[in-house]
């Protein structure tokens, strides 16, 4: 079952910052967080994942609060090509370490 | 930059055939696993696989589900009887390491069962 909570969907305006939340309460201390996205109905696409550092590479941000029970995927300057679902996921990394996958959150970017 | 490959891209088959998913993982990848996502529902982990046997598979991963890895590059989902239910997109990935490494998917195989 997933470990997350994320809105259903948003919508931002093409070059602007898109900041997706996504709760995890119940996250432990070996869990990573990751984030993924699918586009229309291609293979999912890995994003970024921390453990509780904020992390940052080409293509978006991570910002992990304090107590690791919530964190947002930061894309700093949206295009359309970023409409997609994403998802967000706790992952135990221990020798199973399978993602499952959630509803995950439906970005809407418009012009 | 890497990818994983997966082919064929679409695949007709009528109930009760049997059909094979291929998929070639990132070279160095040493974890491999199959997902699906039937149409407008949520990806669904099958199996994973490591060092020739499976690691973890899902209940969905009944006897009529088979992997191999029959060569070093090649990854295989057989489907033995298909059923109506079994139409779906069937996602390959692979993972440098289990742990943290990220899982890199391909683009899918779509599976039509008629």
């Amino acid at each position: 079952d997933a470990k997350t909570t994320q809105p259903t969907s948003m919508d931002c305006a093409e070059g602007r910052a898109a900041n997706l939340p996504c709760n995890h309460s119940t996250i432990s201390g070996n869990e990573y967080v990751y984030w993924y996205r699918q586009i229309h109905s291609q293979g999912p696409q890995y994003i970024i994942h921390g453990l509780k550092n904020n992390e940052t590479n080409e293509m978006a941000s991570l910002i992990i609060t304090e107590d690791r029970k919530s964190s947002t995927l930061i894309l700093p300057h949206a295009t359309l090509r970023d409409t997609a679902v994403y998802y967000c996921i706790v992952r135990d990394t221990g020798a199973n370490s399978k993602l499952t996958f959630g509803k995950g959150i439906t970005l809407s970017v418009r012009p | 930059e890497p990818e994983v490959t997966q082919t064929p891209s679409h695949q007709v088959t009528q109930m009760g055939q049997e059909v094979i998913l291929r998929c070639v993982p990132i070279s160095n990848h040493l974890y491999f696993y199959w997902y699906r996502q039937i149409l407008g529902q949520k990806v669904e982990f099958l199996v994973s696989f490591y060092n020739n046997e499976i690691s973890e598979k899902s209940e969905i991963f009944d006897d009529q589900f088979s992997v191999e890895r029959p060569d070093g590059s090649n990854f295989t989902l057989k489907i033995r009887s298909t059923k109506l239910e079994d139409s779906a997109m069937y996602f390959c990935a692979s993972s440098e390491w289990a742990g943290v490494s990220p899982l890199h998917f391909g683009n899918g195989t779509r599976l039509t069962v008629t």
